[in-house]
C-alpha cells in the first residue's frame, strides 16, 4: 500500500505570493491533518479535516486554508507569504478521526522557503 | 489546553547501549494517548509506541519501552540496545482523548538523539 504522499516535496515563493501544498493521504484513509514545523515553533497543527470538512483548527492567521476533496486529497493554501511561512509542511493520515482515530501516518513533508 | 515538555534538546549514546529521553505533559483531562515519534534526516515521521492513559502497563516495542508515570505526568522512553539507525530527532506528543479533538497531536521540542559508534 502506498504511504501518504505530498507535492511538491520543495518549493520557493517570494513574500505576497501564495502557495497550494497538496497532501493524498494513504488510499481509505479520510482524515488528513497539517502541521507546520519551524526550528523556532516546532511542530504546530494546522487543521485536520475529515469527509471533506474541517473538524479542528489550529492557531493559524485566515491566510491558511484548506479543503479536502470527496477522494480525501487535501491540499492547503497560504496567501500574502511572510518570511515566517518558511517551514516544513507535514501532513498525516488515519482511517478515521475521534475517539477511534487509530494510528497516523506522516508524509515526508513539503518544505516551502519565502524569499 | 495541553503543553508537552522535553528539556533534554540533545542526547547522545554509545551503540549497545541503553539511553533515556524524557517528557513531561500538562493536561486536566483523565483519557488522552501520548507518543514517541522518530524524525530521522529525511523529515519522515514515524510513530515508535504509543500509551494510552487508562493502560496501566507500559508499552514496550521490541528495543523500544516507556515508563508511564501518570500521576506525575511523565512519558520517558528507553531506547536499548542503540543502533547507529536510530540516530534522529525523536518528539513526544499528546493526543485528548476527546472525540472533538480529532486527531490533533501536540508536541514537544524534540531531542537530538547521536548514537556513537
Amino acid at each position: 500500500k502506498a504511504g501518504v504522499t505530498q507535492t511538491p516535496r520543495y518549493l520557493i515563493k517570494t513574500r505576497g505570493q501564495q502557495v497550494t501544498l497538496s497532501c493524498s493521504p494513504i488510499s481509505g484513509h479520510r482524515s488528513v491533518s497539517w502541521y507546520q514545523q519551524t526550528p523556532g515553533q516546532g511542530l504546530q497543527f494546522l487543521f485536520e479535516y475529515f469527509s471533506e470538512t474541517q473538524r479542528n483548527k489550529g492557531n493559524f492567521p485566515g491566510r491558511f486554508s484548506g479543503r479536502q476533496f470527496s477522494n480525501s486529497r487535501s491540499e492547503m493554501n497560504v496567501s500574502t507569504l511572510e518570511l515566517g511561512d518558511s517551514a516544513l509542511y507535514l501532513c498525516a493520515s488515519s482511517l478515521r478521526t475521534g475517539a477511534l482515530i487509530g494510528e497516523q501516518f506522516f508524509g515526508p513533508g513539503t518544505r516551502l522557503t519565502v524569499l | 489546553a495541553q503543553t508537552v515538555t522535553q528539556s533534554q534538546p540533545e542526547m547522545s549514546v554509545q551503540e549497545a547501549e541503553t539511553v533515556t529521553l524524557s517528557c513531561t505533559y500538562d493536561t486536566s483531562e483523565s483519557d488522552y494517548y501520548l507518543f514517541w515519534y522518530k524524525q530521522p534526516p529525511s523529515r519522515q515521521m514515524i510513530l515508535v509506541i504509543r500509551q494510552e492513559a487508562y493502560k496501566q502497563q507500559n508499552a514496550t516495542e521490541n528495543r523500544f519501552s516507556v515508563n508511564f508515570q501518570k500521576a506525575a505526568k511523565s512519558f520517558s522512553l528507553k531506547i536499548s540496545d542503540s543502533q547507529l539507525g536510530d540516530a534522529a530527532m525523536y518528539f513526544c506528543a499528546y493526543r485528548s482523548g476527546r472525540g472533538t479533538s480529532g486527531s490533533r497531536l501536540t508536541f514537544g521540542e524534540g531531542t537530538q538523539l547521536t548514537v556513537n559508534p
